[in-house]
């Protein structure tokens, strides 16, 4: 009954150096995202994807990258890491975009020194 | 453009008192609403969701919110708080017609006293 699972839990990040955050889900979801919550801002989307194959912007898509591996595997990618980037990063899923109800892993805590 | 805002930023209510935790949005056509809680270093889970269907939606562990399209609020309550309530709540809204992703409030804290 695992759900959405995220990998690592925790990662501590000294600028410049790069890292795959790596998110998976056993509910043969279409759509997955990828969201950062950071104090008293909520949470904002990254990036999507809305089916396997393809992969949109959200609202604050600079300094990422992201790879739909298969319907199952949605990693998110810092190239480069800065301190900015410091934040609880979550992965969810859907059954489709739109009005449907996502389901969230337990979140990635990074710091980037 | 679509919003989302919660009205309170921290509540704090005694154990066995009600529970109200405010919500307004704004939407450019028929909206979907959801309230989502998260408790300390845990994902959000969904605890009801409004999709157009009745106006009162009941949701997990006794709480309920009601759509008020005059009013645009979608105000989330509980008759009585229990501890394990404490948590941060999330009220969120999507548009169906653009079919974006959601978009989340800032959060309210609640916290519960014995």
């Amino acid at each position: 009954n695992a759900g959405v699972t995220q990998t690592p839990k925790f990662q501590v990040l000294k600028t410049g150096q790069s890292m795959t955050l790596q998110c998976a889900q056993d509910m043969n979801h279409n759509s997955m995202y990828w969201y950062r919550q950071d104090p008293g801002m909520g949470l904002r989307l990254i990036y999507y994807s809305a089916s396997e194959g393809t992969t949109d912007k959200g609202e604050v898509p600079n300094g990422y990258n992201v790879s739909r591996l298969n319907k199952r595997e949605f990693s998110l990618r810092l190239e480069s890491a800065a301190p900015s980037q410091t934040s609880v990063y979550f992965c969810a899923s859907s059954e489709r975009r739109g009005n449907q109800p996502q389901h969230f892993g337990d979140g990635t805590r990074l710091s980037i020194l | 453009a679509q919003s989302v805002t919660q009205l309170d930023s921290h509540v704090s209510v005694s154990e066995g008192t009600p529970v109200l935790l405010r919500c307004n949005y704004s939407s450019s056509y028929s909206p979907s609403l959801f309230w989502y809680v998260q408790h300390p270093n845990k994902g959000l889970q969904l605890l009801l969701k409004y999709t157009s269907a009745a106006t009162l939606v009941k949701g997990i562990n006794g709480f309920e919110a009601e759509f008020k399209k005059s009013e645009t609020s979608f105000h989330l309550t509980k008759p009585s708080a229990h501890m394990s309530d404490a948590a941060e709540y999330f009220c969120v809204v999507s548009d169906n017609q653009a079919g974006t992703a959601l978009i989340f409030g800032k959060g309210t804290t609640l916290s519960v006293s014995s």
